[in-house]
């Protein structure tokens, strides 16, 4: 069974960091890209980021380039959301999802339940 | 990037009944060299992430009920579910890969009239 567990979520002031966490299971993680996504009643869900099977290809949406990196550790099936200089309009729900293939763009076969990021002083 | 645009907002149909929900992008998603509609449909209950009911606009996801179904190409795109079971409330979206940035829907909200 698939399972994709997110974690690191958490109350923080606008201008601090965070590291987010996603621990993936049940399917080989390294022949999948991987992607971070988040959603807000306001703006609905929302693509944030993704890293290819590799590590080779990555993407940012314009909202969070420059600020947030994303990794991957394909050892420990392990992806990671670095979150610098964090804004009130970073809150929300942040989710991992399962790719149907290595790279590009794609549809989202699984995705995780989810960690709650606030960001308000 | 591709703005997708759900109607309605909101639906409520007769349990046994039939729901149609519409999803229009703003262009086109289909694929020339491939021939696919690069389109998919989830389902998102209270308190759950997103589940993949549909793909490539017409292909159904493992497990999912052969009631709910997907259709269209290019531009306009629809989400049936034949008979609606009360297990089928909740939102659904739809969602575009033809290219990043992959966009949403806003969302349509099903339930029991």
């Amino acid at each position: 069974e698939v399972q994709l567990v997110e974690s690191g979520g958490k109350l923080v002031k606008p201008g601090r960091s965070l590291r987010l966490t996603c621990l993936a299971s049940g399917f080989t993680f390294d022949d999948h890209a991987m992607h971070w996504l988040r959603q807000t009643p306001e703006k609905g869900l929302e693509w944030v980021s993704s890293i290819s099977w590799d590590g080779g290809s990555i993407g940012y949406a314009v909202s969070v380039k420059g600020r947030f990196t994303i990794s991957r550790d394909n050892a420990k099936n392990s992806l990671y959301l670095e979150m610098n200089s964090l804004r009130p309009e970073d809150t929300a729900l942040y989710y991992c999802g399962k790719a149907h293939q290595r790279d590009t763009a794609t549809y989202y076969e699984a995705w995780g339940q989810g960690t709650l990021v606030t960001v308000s002083s | 990037d591709i703005v997708m645009t759900q109607s309605p907002d909101s639906l409520a149909v007769s349990l046994g009944e039939r729901a149609t929900i519409s999803c229009k992008s703003s262009q086109s998603v289909f694929f020339t060299s491939n021939k696919k509609d690069y389109l998919a449909w989830y389902q998102q209950k209270p308190g759950q992430p997103p589940k993949l009911l549909i793909y490539w606009a017409s292909s159904r996801a493992s497990g999912v009920p052969d009631r709910f179904s997907g259709s269209g190409s290019g531009t306009e795109f629809t989400l049936t579910i034949s008979s609606l079971q009360a297990e089928d409330v909740a939102i659904y979206y739809c969602q575009h890969y033809y290219t990043f940035p992959v966009t949403f829907g806003q969302g349509t909200h099903v339930e029991v009239k």
